[in-house]
């Protein structure tokens, strides 16, 4: 059984489209996140919720919107792509202490 | 908010070898420091964590210790296999974890 699943794995797209990955976990976590993680591997946290509730917002453009319709999902929409959105985006819940992450959405604009 | 810096990016041992990653963070209210490993094209996984409450930590060949004063932690990797090769990310988070802050990585690699 999957703790955090996220689809779709692979995600090719051009410039100007507007795509959406989806999160999901099992854990009964209050708290998920979104990380991005460029080419030199840096993990930068996007967002976090707890129950629901937007708690980080990372200076992230507003091209991206992050949605929780309940606590164990959290689905992020990326409008008006762009070159440097290119990434792995990776999702992950938490209690306390642990993060578990997801298997992770590669991210291609071309 | 939180910074973490870690060092090296990376580092090239010898099978046997010990390895030793460094990591500083920026924010005092942090109390949570958990080292992941990140296999090529894997997610990335906890391996050790430890609470500020305490200083040292170790499980098997892995250790970790805390100087909170310093605000400096570390991770040690005693009789390094080439299976311990991987990027290594250190973090800092408050325990209730809405905030958790990676360091920018230390790419291990282990020569046998």
């Amino acid at each position: 059984d999957t703790a955090v699943s996220q689809t779709p794995k692979y995600l090719v797209t051009q410039m100007g489209n507007d795509k959406s990955i989806k999160c999901e976990q099992n854990l009964g976590h209050d708290t998920m996140y979104w990380y991005k993680q460029d080419s030199k591997k840096f993990l930068k946290i996007m967002f976090s919720y707890n129950n629901k509730e937007l708690i980080i917002n990372e200076t992230v453009p507003n091209r991206f919107s992050p949605k929780s319709p309940d606590k164990a999902h959290l689905n992020l929409h990326i409008n008006s792509l762009e070159l440097g959105d290119s990434a792995v985006y990776f999702c992950a819940s938490s209690q306390v202490g642990e993060l578990f992450f997801g298997e992770g959405s590669r991210l291609t604009v071309l | 908010g939180e910074n973490v810096e870690q060092h090296p990016s990376t580092l090239s041992v010898q099978e046997g070898d010990s390895a030793v990653i460094k990591c500083t963070y920026s924010d005092s209210a942090s109390n949570y420091f958990p080292w992941y490993k990140q296999e090529l094209g894997k997610r990335p996984q906890l391996i050790i964590d430890i609470r500020s409450n305490v200083g040292e930590k170790k499980d098997q060949r892995i250790a970790v210790t805390l100087n909170k004063t310093a605000k400096h932690f570390s991770l040690h990797i005693t009789e390094t296999q080439p299976e311990d090769s991987a990027v290594y990310f250190c973090a800092a988070s408050p325990y209730n974890n809405n905030d958790m802050r990676f360091g920018a990585g230390t790419r291990l690699t282990v020569k046998p």
